[in-house]
């Protein structure tokens, strides 16, 4: 099974700062099947990236995705007040499986 | 515009079964192109996928839970539903139903999320 581990747990910027996101593979994934998502308290999560670096629709473009292999990154490029939340990463591997990185907070400095 | 929405009880009591169903509106259950899938999120923690089902019958499970999983389909009626045993107090969680692609660029991803249903396990 592979292990998504996100880095870091949690990450104090400010609005119009720049936020860098890990996401990293205990084995190497496919850039095809790898997504990011946000999720806002009581809300459910909200697909941002698919393929490691397309947009799902509406989604802005300071958002970005990249990488490959193992290590994979989601950028915001200037962080605006609503994008102060929780970001997962998640894969999709063989036999139909799917899982989730632990999640990294994003807050208000 | 597709829609899902979890529907069931959200008091179950340890080591009975907790039953929920995941309602698609505006759209068919029965497209060739999406797996119709069950996550969870324990209070305060990260998402757990927990299975998945093709319009076929077709399933897929979480290694760790498959021994008390049972995921179905029922094209009829346009639902889904997820029935999970032995339930403890581990098992208490927003249980959210989502749609993934089968194929094509967005191929492994939850496109489409219900709003999740909080269940509590408790006597």
């Amino acid at each position: 099974e592979i292990v998504l581990t996100q880095s870091p747990g949690t990450l104090s910027l400010s609005p119009g700062e720049r936020a860098t996101l890990s996401c990293r593979a205990s084995q190497s994934v496919s850039s095809s099947y790898l997504a990011w998502y946000q999720q806002k308290p009581g809300q459910a999560p909200r697909l941002l990236i698919y393929g490691a670096s397309s947009r799902a629709t509406g989604i802005p473009d300071r958002f970005s995705g990249s990488g490959s292999g193992t290590d994979f990154t989601l950028t915001i490029s200037r962080l605006e007040p609503e994008d102060f939340a929780v970001y997962y990463c998640q894969q999709y591997g063989s036999s139909q499986r799917y899982t989730f990185g632990q999640g990294t907070k994003l807050e208000i400095k | 515009q597709l829609q899902l929405q979890e529907s069931g009880p959200g008091l179950v009591k340890p080591s009975e079964t907790l039953s929920l169903t995941c309602t698609v509106s505006g759209g068919s259950i029965s497209s060739s192109s999406y797996y119709w899938g069950w996550i969870r999120q324990p209070p305060g923690k990260g998402l757990e996928w927990i299975g998945s089902i093709y319009y076929s019958g077709s399933t897929y499970y979480n290694p760790s839970l498959k021994s008390r999983v049972t995921i179905s389909v029922d094209t009829s009626k346009n639902q889904f539903s997820l029935k999970l045993s032995s339930v403890t107090a581990a098992d208490t969680a927003v249980y959210y139903c989502a749609r993934s692609t089968v194929t094509g660029a967005r191929k492994g991803a939850f496109d489409i999320w219900g709003q999740g249903t909080m269940v509590t396990v408790s006597s």
